[in-house]
């Protein structure tokens, strides 16, 4: 069965960075783009970014571009996204999530992990 | 960069009503780049429908997408309690590639 496990629930400074992952299991990862969406609490859903699994490309939302990196170790079918210069505005649950080849839409999720950004 | 605007905020109705609930995007989109999730507390969001008409593996026939170029509906007849959720729409963008997704509409069955 096709999922998506990510790391723990993280707490960190203003001005650090945070680093989350996200394990495919149950399907051959590498032909899917995978992208990071976050939602701060009580809030909506806001895209940061994706990774087209195949070769690494990445691309990024505007707001983020400054900020965010998401990238691809292929040998462990893992993502990761790192966002840098946190502020309190970055606590959310981030999700990693699928998209199928030539879609358009995300069809699996990641459970979400909270990131806490305080001093 | 386009923008989703969803109505109602939030919608209350009771089991085995309609609910219909809009997506209207600041400009005309292709209909495939579409999509309507659901998402409960303390969930992950859920893919519905895709490609504005599309329903997802094990999606029951109760949810129904449609609409073109500027407006979509995601209707649900027969509420149950269950589709207590908020509903987003979401849209793909490309060159360069952007999501975006509307607000969401909250719906509430008492």
């Amino acid at each position: 069965q096709a999922q998506l496990v990510q790391s723990g629930a993280e707490v960190k400074k203003p001005g650090a960075s945070v680093k989350v992952s996200c394990k495919a299991f149950g399907y051959p990862s590498a032909t899917y783009y995978m992208h990071w969406v976050r939602q701060a609490p009580g809030q909506g859903l806001e895209w940061l970014g994706r990774v087209d699994t195949s070769d690494g490309r990445a691309h990024y939302a505007q707001k983020f571009r400054d900020r965010v990196t998401v990238t691809r170790d292929t040998s462990t079918s893992t993502v990761y996204m790192e966002l840098s210069s946190l502020g309190s505005e970055d606590t959310a649950v981030y999700y990693c999530a699928r998209e199928p080849p030539e879609t358009m839409y995300f069809d699996l999720w990641g459970q979400g992990t909270l990131v806490t950004v305080s001093s | 960069e386009i923008v989703l605007t969803q109505s109602p905020g939030t919608l209350s109705l009771s089991p085995g009503e309609r609910a219909t609930l809009s997506c209207r995007a600041s400009r005309s989109i292709n209909s495939r780049s579409l999509t309507w999730f659901q998402q409960k507390p303390g969930q992950a969001p859920r893919l519905l429908i895709y490609a504005a008409s599309n329903r997802a593996t094990g999606i029951p026939d109760s949810f129904t997408g449609s609409g073109s170029g500027t407006d979509f509906t995601l209707s649900i007849s027969r509420l149950e309690p269950e589709d207590s959720a908020v509903y987003y729409c979401q849209q793909y963008g490309g060159s360069p590639p952007e999501y975006t997704f509307g607000q969401g509409t909250r719906l509430e069955i008492k």
